[in-house]
């Protein structure tokens, strides 16, 4: 079955605690991306990786970190640096192209700081 | 400016209604334009991708004015189903090669009975 799976669905997190979210998919792409969206807001990059073993900042990428050690994943770390981490995180993949092709979306995980 | 502008939300309407969704963008360069549709806590699903010449898929068309950066998204005969916010996104290149994708903030729809 080809997509895109995002783990856990929900997870709760400690303050002070570092969490990853988990991000895997089969559909060959070389990109992958990181959002995070707010209740009620539009969503923003966090990191973004177009080949393996290299990865790029996006807009709101302090108090995150990365890997792209594989084609196929793309873990985010929420680290204890990060102020406000509850929030919606949304992984997508892109296969690059001329014209830059459209991302394709992870369910989702929903972080929220106790 | 933003990027990437949409029409302020919500819309209501009635079934049945035709409703169009404005955006606009400000970089001259952007190559291609899509509309997303997301559901209430669910990821964003492409819905359309948006061609010159304009396109069109069943009840949705979606229209492209390079010359005025200028995108439209036209519903017709609404349905209850069609109750989402809608995402305008635009993928420009980089000097630096690559692209860079922006997603407008999102118009919300209500279909009503």
């Amino acid at each position: 079955d080809g997509g895109i799976t995002q783990s856990p669905k929900y997870l709760f997190r400690k303050e002070g605690q570092n969490v990853t979210l988990s991000c895997e998919q089969n559909l060959n792409h070389d990109a992958m991306y990181w959002y995070r969206q707010d209740p009620g807001q539009g969503l923003r990059l966090i990191y973004y990786s177009q080949i393996v073993n290299d990865f790029q900042k996006g807009d709101i990428a302090e108090g995150y970190s990365v890997s792209r050690e594989k084609k196929e994943s793309f873990p985010l770390t929420v680290t204890s640096a990060q102020k406000n981490p509850t929030a919606f995180y949304l992984c997508a993949t892109a296969a690059l192209g001329a014209g830059g092709n459209e991302q394709f979306f992870g369910p989702g995980t929903r972080l929220t700081v106790l | 400016r933003k990027e990437v502008e949409q029409d302020p939300g919500p819309f209501n309407v009635p079934e049945g209604a035709t409703v169009a969704f404005n955006c606009t963008y400000s970089n001259s360069a952007s190559q291609s334009f899509f509309w997303y549709r997301q559901d209430c806590r669910k990821e964003p699903k492409l819905l359309m991708s948006v061609y010159s010449s304009g396109n069109e898929d069943g009840r949705f068309t979606a229209q492209l004015n390079r010359a005025s950066q200028y995108i439209s998204l036209l519903i017709r005969d609404s349905k209850l189903s069609d109750s989402a916010t809608y995402l305008c996104v635009v993928n420009h290149y980089l000097n630096t090669g690559g692209f860079k994708t922006i997603f407008g903030a999102g118009t919300r729809l209500f279909v009503k009975a």
